[in-house]
């Protein structure tokens, strides 16, 4: 299995509040990617990055940002939370095209 | 709207039965992916697929990727209650890159 580890797994928080979801692998993949799912629309892109300090906007980008400042990790951020950002956020690396996932970070908005 | 749309989005059927999954888009894709995704847990790659037309099988799942490659189909022959699963289809639209989009999923349940 890929080393990819996801924090926090579980996180409720009030409308308004940052919220900082971390990435870390030890794979040394170069491709890593942030992820939400929710019931009817798979998974959609919000950001990925093809390497440090290098990020592209996904489908789904508005309200969060990102930051990459060393291979291993890959942080998502949302400024300030919404109860539309209530979902499961998954990240992913690859190096080949073949995605490999962690395990999933559920957050809640209330 | 998301570029790629599967149907359906929902399928429950009888062990032994057939069925076909599918995934369209307006856009071309330089390749497509399909993924196989457990309750807990995230995706798991099943197949990538490159050449318009191409077919590939992988025991009872047969992956056909397009001649056009805008759209591509699961076809799994005599399903077992084991395949029961979310199923997602993922494309590149930019050569050369590891963007990939998913698409919007189909929940098969296979019963015993």
């Amino acid at each position: 299995d890929a080393g990819i580890t996801q924090s926090p797994r579980h996180k409720v928080t009030e409308t308004g509040t940052p919220v900082t979801l971390r990435c870390h692998q030890t794979e040394n993949h170069r491709y890593m990617y942030w992820y939400r799912q929710d019931p009817g629309h798979g998974l959609r892109l919000i950001h990925y990055s093809y390497g440090v300090k290098d990020t592209d906007k996904g489908e789904v980008s508005d309200g969060y940002s990102v930051s990459r400042s060393k291979t291993e990790d890959f942080l998502l951020t949302l400024e300030s939370a919404t109860s539309s950002q209530t979902s499961v956020y998954f990240c992913a690396i690859t190096n080949t095209g073949e995605l490999f996932f962690g395990e999933g970070s559920r957050l809640t908005v209330l | 709207t998301q570029l790629l749309e599967q149907s359906p989005q929902f399928l429950s059927i009888q062990e032994g039965e057939n069925l076909t999954v599918y995934c369209n888009s307006s856009s071309v894709f330089s390749s497509l992916q399909w993924y196989r995704q457990e309750p807990g847990e995230g995706p798991v790659l099943l197949v990538t697929v490159v050449t318009g037309g191409e077919v590939k099988k992988l025991k009872r799942l047969t992956f056909q990727f397009g001649d056009a490659r805008k759209d591509s189909s699961l076809h799994i022959t005599a399903a077992q209650p084991g395949d029961t699963g979310l199923y997602l289809c993922a494309g590149v639209l930019t050569s050369g890159t590891y963007k990939y989009i998913f698409g919007t999923g189909t929940r098969l349940k296979v019963l015993a």
